[in-house]
């Protein structure tokens, strides 16, 4: 099946400081990758929407500026948390669409577990 | 996108069929019921998808009623590494963005 890998797979940080987060579709090639974060004992939640070649759309609550994403490429998006606080410490997932077909498929990747000193 | 309902948890015998349930009572016509699993600490899993018709693959069955309000995940013989957060979606995707939208889905706790 399809592979969605993240980097890195966990990471530390100071306070104040920023830190970025690659979502790369291994096997298939994704125009559209989606972002979500999810708090301990909680579900997933959806930050975001990244579109290859044009702008991310954010979803009601989350901070555009603060949780940059750029998806360069057809296979790579990425997310960078910028002036990281403790209340940024989070489970971040990543998602590619490989829709192939009449129906529609989504494909995870491990998550990278953030956690804000 | 129509909402589903799912019992919070489920406790299952090792080597017994799990069957999970969920109510979807307002999905559409053009509406899939897609499932996925998330094992703790790590991504979600695609399990198994569909729209009228029952469906089988090598994970699970997916059973759903004539009138697709309800469906059911069948897990024939659930393993201790079947234990997870069993998420039951449906989403329409024609012409959405297909972002799925997670609902509290059923703790599956598979027991010795």
């Amino acid at each position: 099946g399809a592979v969605v890998s993240q980097h890195p797979s966990w990471v530390i940080c100071k306070s104040g400081t920023s830190v970025k987060i690659e979502c790369r579709s291994l096997d298939f090639q994704a125009t559209t990758m989606f972002w979500y974060r999810q708090f301990p004992k909680q579900s997933l939640m959806l930050m975001a929407t990244s579109n290859e070649g044009s702008k991310a759309t954010y979803e009601q609550g989350v901070e555009k500026d603060k949780f940059l994403i750029n998806h360069a490429s057809l296979t790579l998006s990425t997310l960078t948390v910028t002036s990281a606080h403790p209340e940024d410490s989070s489970f971040y997932i990543c998602s590619a669409d490989g829709t192939s077909g009449a129906s529609y498929e989504q494909y995870f990747g491990p998550g990278t577990r953030l956690t804000v000193t | 996108d129509a909402k589903t309902t799912q019992p919070t948890s489920m406790d299952c015998a090792e080597g017994r069929a799990a069957n999970l349930p969920c109510n979807h009572s307002t999905i559409s016509g053009n509406e899939y019921v897609y499932w996925y699993r998330q094992i703790h600490s790590q991504g979600p899993q695609y399990i198994i998808h569909g729209l009228k018709n029952n469906e089988t693959n090598e994970m699970a069955s997916l059973i759903i009623t004539e009138d697709r309000k309800s469906s059911t995940l069948i897990l024939p013989h659930a393993t201790l590494r079947d234990t997870a957060v069993y998420y039951c979606i449906a989403m329409n995707y024609g012409g959405s963005q297909g972002n799925l939208i997670f609902g509290k889905g059923t703790k599956l706790s598979v027991k010795p």
